[in-house]
């Protein structure tokens, strides 16, 4: 089983929709999570950070989280062509700032 | 802000040669710095954990003598790819830990080294 899985993609969903990623973890020590956004080319940016159970908000972004099942989603609503990009789920090594990365999704956004 | 710069962004050498890929912390000292790996449509592979003043910690299947990295400052670390082949070829990436607040981790813009 591979630390960090995601869903395979590529996602495409039309302008103004929601798109659902998601994200599951082998690691029951991992704490922390990340979603970074890739374009192209470019290093990772990071979008969302969670650490506790449950959602957490952050204008068109809404990170969820449930540890139980090991498990952790992103939700981009209201959809826009620039979202188009690869969504990286990282949970926390073991060590600040060290990261593990999903395979990636690839999102794309059509006008 | 807080800001990691890699350099080169690009570079393009022949097979067996050497290339040094550099990342600097421009204005925070960052005592560990990692080092990624991403070939095309993949996703971002740690290869090394480099630590200022000391060996640096290989993930396990990374060749040492072959990515050699040295942590010589607190603002500097290096990766050289000795004897690089093609299968070399793939996109660099250098981050530092954050510094506190939201912000995880501090990435290089990415070195893309093409071998030929």
């Amino acid at each position: 089983q591979k630390e960090v899985e995601q869903n395979s993609g590529p996602l495409s969903v039309p302008e103004g929709a929601i798109a659902s990623l998601n994200c599951t973890y082998s690691d029951r020590v991992s704490q922390s999570f990340f979603w970074y956004r890739q374009y192209s080319g470019k290093s990772p940016e990071l979008i969302m950070s969670i650490y506790s159970n449950g959602d957490k908000e952050d204008g068109r972004f809404t990170a969820q989280l449930n540890k139980a099942s090991q498990y952790v989603s992103l939700l981009i609503r209201d959809s826009q062509p620039s979202d188009s990009a690869t969504y990286l789920c990282a949970p926390r090594g073991t060590s600040y700032g060290k990261l593990t990365f999903g395979q990636g999704t690839i999102l794309t956004v059509h006008p | 802000g807080a800001v990691v710069s890699q350099h080169p962004s690009r570079v393009i050498c022949k097979s067996g040669t050497s290339v040094k890929i550099e990342c600097r912390s421009l204005d925070f000292q960052a005592t560990t710095m990692f080092w990624y790996r991403q070939f095309p449509k993949q996703s971002l592979m740690l290869m090394a954990t480099s630590n200022e003043g000391s060996k640096a910690t290989y993930e396990q299947g990374v060749e040492k003598d072959k990515f050699l990295i040295n942590h010589a400052s607190l603002t500097l670390s290096t990766l050289t790819v000795t004897s690089a082949h093609p299968e070399d070829s793939s996109f660099y990436i250098c981050s530092a830990p954050g510094q506190g607040g939201n912000t995880e981790a501090f990435f290089g813009q990415g070195t893309r080294l093409t071998v030929v």
